[in-house]
């Protein structure tokens, strides 16, 4: 596997279900995000990790919890989600410069997980 | 972070320069410019970026006013495939996650 991959690609789920989503990263980097994009929508950041520490959280309802155990997996937690959390929830990974340094902000994008809600 | 001005929709004929315009009038110094496609139902795809000098690379040239106010992406010969929603974003250098996506322009390249 190369790149950022996103498991599953598809979702449907009721309102009372659990389910989690899943990210993976080959490429070594140290940081992880999750992006929300609803139809017809900008892409909207959820949640930042940077050495597997969250360090940004956009207003994101408790409904959501991420969990990073390592630098190359972040998972997303779902549970009694509303319909209009039906999204594609995209995940990312970049290299974030040590002290001092300076890298371009260059983010690699997986394919996305397709999320309905019924 | 500069907040940029993208127009909603472009079209483009197949074998042509698509040109897609940027406005970030409010930029700063040390504030880059940073181009991202994204196709149908996939996630965001970098392309180039640029500070003051025009850049070109495999996929695209960026050309940056002197001013820095606005720039101008440049698919030299568009295919189908380079249908997609493209974003110019600003932001620094030092801090990878404060991209901030805005609606971008659809480019549609036509047969």
């Amino acid at each position: 596997e190369t790149g950022v991959t996103q498991t599953p690609r598809h979702l449907v789920m009721g309102m009372t279900n659990k389910k989690s989503l899943k990210c993976e990263q080959h490429l070594g980097h140290n940081a992880m995000y999750w992006y929300k994009q609803s139809a017809k929508k900008p892409l909207e950041l959820m949640f930042v990790y940077n050495f597997k520490e969250q360090t940004e959280n956009n207003s994101v309802p408790s409904r959501f919890s991420p969990e990073c155990p390592n630098s190359s997996h972040l998972f997303l937690h779902l549970h009694t989600l509303q319909p209009e959390d039906s999204a594609l929830y995209l995940c990312a990974s970049s290299q974030e410069p040590l002290a001092g340094g300076w890298v371009r902000n260059e983010q690699f994008f997986g394919p996305g997980t397709r999320l309905t809600v019924l | 972070d500069a907040k940029t001005t993208q127009p909603p929709s472009m079209d483009c004929a197949e074998g042509r320069a698509a040109n897609l315009p940027c406005n970030h009038s409010t930029i700063s110094g040390n504030e880059y410019v940073y181009w991202y496609r994204q196709i149908h139902s996939q996630g965001p795809q970098y392309i180039i970026h640029g500070l003051k000098n025009n850049e070109t690379n495999e996929m695209a040239s960026l050309i940056i006013t002197e001013d820095r106010k606005s720039s101008t992406l440049i698919l030299p010969h568009a295919t189908l495939r380079d249908t997609a929603v493209y974003y110019c974003i600003v932001g620094s250098g030092g801090s990878n996650y404060k991209l901030t996506f805005g609606k971008g322009t659809l480019l549609t390249v036509n047969p």
